[in-house]
């Protein structure tokens, strides 16, 4: 069985600062982990993929995330934000590296204050 | 026009009505799926398609009926709903190994 838990359903930070999103899973299988943003009044859009490669993923919109296996965590960071990250963020989890059985997290709102 | 398209993009219906959401991917995918996305509550995962294969998962109330009738087409229709289905329902598609692509989602409210 897989599960995902995001800490905080809402982290607020002020521009320029340094975002940091949790995300702690549980797999019985080496899972595949993702996260997707959610802008208002669209569906969700990948903005990383970690598929047993490397531990630090890059993604879009100078996002990573690095995986810790021992840690069970794969948190979402960016060094700077900028009002247009503010979103919202889903952690999810995976057996495989496709869509099937994607579990998703509960969600993180980022605000992003001026 | 690519991606995932979904229509429409928002419904009011009453308790009696029948109506449906229609889905349609560009991508060439393999696999369509259906979410359900309420407040506060993680991604509901209603519906799989693959390959004409049909998964479902079994919380889903029989008054959401999908229908898929080709790779590209997906279909959910609805009829005698309750306030509570009042949500935003997600399209999604994929190939096996590769992750999801979401339509923009049917905000769907039920009076």
């Amino acid at each position: 069985a897989q599960s995902v838990t995001q800490l905080g359903s809402h982290v607020s930070v002020s521009e320029g600062a340094l975002v940091l999103l949790r995300c702690n899973y549980s797999s019985s299988v080496p899972p595949y982990l993702f996260w997707y943003v959610q802008y208002p009044n669209q569906g969700l859009q990948l903005l990383l993929k970690y598929t047993s490669a490397a531990t630090l993923v890059k993604g879009i919109n100078g996002f990573e995330a690095e995986f810790k296996k021992s840690e069970t965590s794969f948190h979402l960071t960016k060094p700077s934000a900028h009002m247009s990250d503010a979103a919202e963020y889903f952690c999810a989890v995976s057996a495989n590296t496709g869509g099937f059985k994607t579990i998703f997290g509960a969600g993180t709102r980022l605000f992003v204050k001026a | 026009e690519t991606g995932v398209t979904q229509t429409p993009r928002h419904l009011v219906m009453g308790m009696t009505n029948k109506k449906s959401l229609k889905c349609e991917q560009h991508l060439g995918h393999n696999a369509m799926y259906w979410y359900k996305q309420s407040a506060k509550k993680p991604l509901e995962l209603m519906f799989v398609y693959s390959l004409e294969e049909r998964v479902e998962n079994n919380s889903v109330p029989s008054r959401f009926s999908p229908e898929c009738p080709n790779s590209s087409h997906l279909f959910l229709h609805l009829h005698t709903l309750q306030p509570e289905d009042s949500a935003l329902y997600l399209c999604a598609s994929s190939q096996r190994n590769s992750p999801l692509h979401f339509g923009n989602g049917t905000r769907l409210t039920v009076t």
